[in-house]
């Protein structure tokens, strides 16, 4: 079985500032890495994946990713904040071969402050 | 190209009774999976149905069972609800088959309140 720690569960930053919301992650099995973005009263977006090769990924909107197996972590950075960047992220984990039955951490409120 | 449809988007029901939620996956989906997010929690997988078939399922009670007809839609139904099943019930879609680099495409879901 897989499981997330998602370390923070609020993280204010003001506007134009750097962020990074950190994930853990624990498998006995290799995984795939997703991060999800959930706007209010809204489904989930796909922000970026991790699957192989460099274990730095870009995403949308900025955002991108570092994958580091040794620390189990796949923590979230974007170096310049927007107000519209405030949402709730979510770190999910799948196993190889899993058929698409994510994991997901509690999720990480960022509020971007003006 | 319609996306995920779910409905209804707000439902409110009382302890004992029985509820049903609906999907439309996203046009050229074959593959439905539901997920019980409860307030301030991430998203819990409940059960995936591919050819109208449950296919995989969570940690979750006999109480929770589902139905996908053969036009892909899908259902999730609720017997003798609980105070603890208020959530916001998300469908995600996908193709069965298609590599990791196709996501999964989630609706805005359902918000069930028991009362």
């Amino acid at each position: 079985a897989q499981s997330v720690t998602q370390l923070d569960s609020q993280v204010p930053v003001f506007e134009e500032a750097p962020v990074e919301l950190r994930c853990n992650y624990s498998s006995s099995v290799s995984v795939y890495l997703f991060w999800y973005v959930q706007y209010p009263n809204q489904g989930l977006q796909l922000l970026l994946k991790y699957l192989s090769g460099s274990t730095l990924v870009k995403g949308i909107n900025g955002f991108e990713a570092e994958f580091n197996k040794s620390q189990t972590s796949f923590h979230l950075r974007k170096p310049s904040v927007h107000i519209s960047d405030t949402a709730e992220y979510f770190c999910a984990v799948t196993a190889l071969g899993s058929a698409r039955q994510l994991t997901f951490g509690s999720g990480t409120q960022l509020t971007v402050l003006p | 190209d319609a996306g995920v449809t779910q409905s209804p988007t707000h439902l409110i029901k009382t302890r004992g009774q029985q509820v049903t939620l609906r999907c439309s996956p996203k046009s050229g989906h074959d593959t439905v999976s539901w997920y019980q997010q409860a307030l301030g929690q991430g998203p819990q997988f409940i059960f995936q149905y591919y050819e109208e078939e449950e296919r995989q399922r969570g940690n979750f009670p006999d109480r929770f069972s589902g139905h996908q007809f053969p036009n892909y839609s899908s259902e999730l139904n609720v017997n003798a609800l609980l105070l603890g099943d208020s959530a916001l019930y998300l469908c995600a879609s996908s193709l069965r088959g298609s590599s990791y680099n196709s996501p999964l495409h989630f609706g805005n879901g359902t918000r069930l309140t028991v009362t």
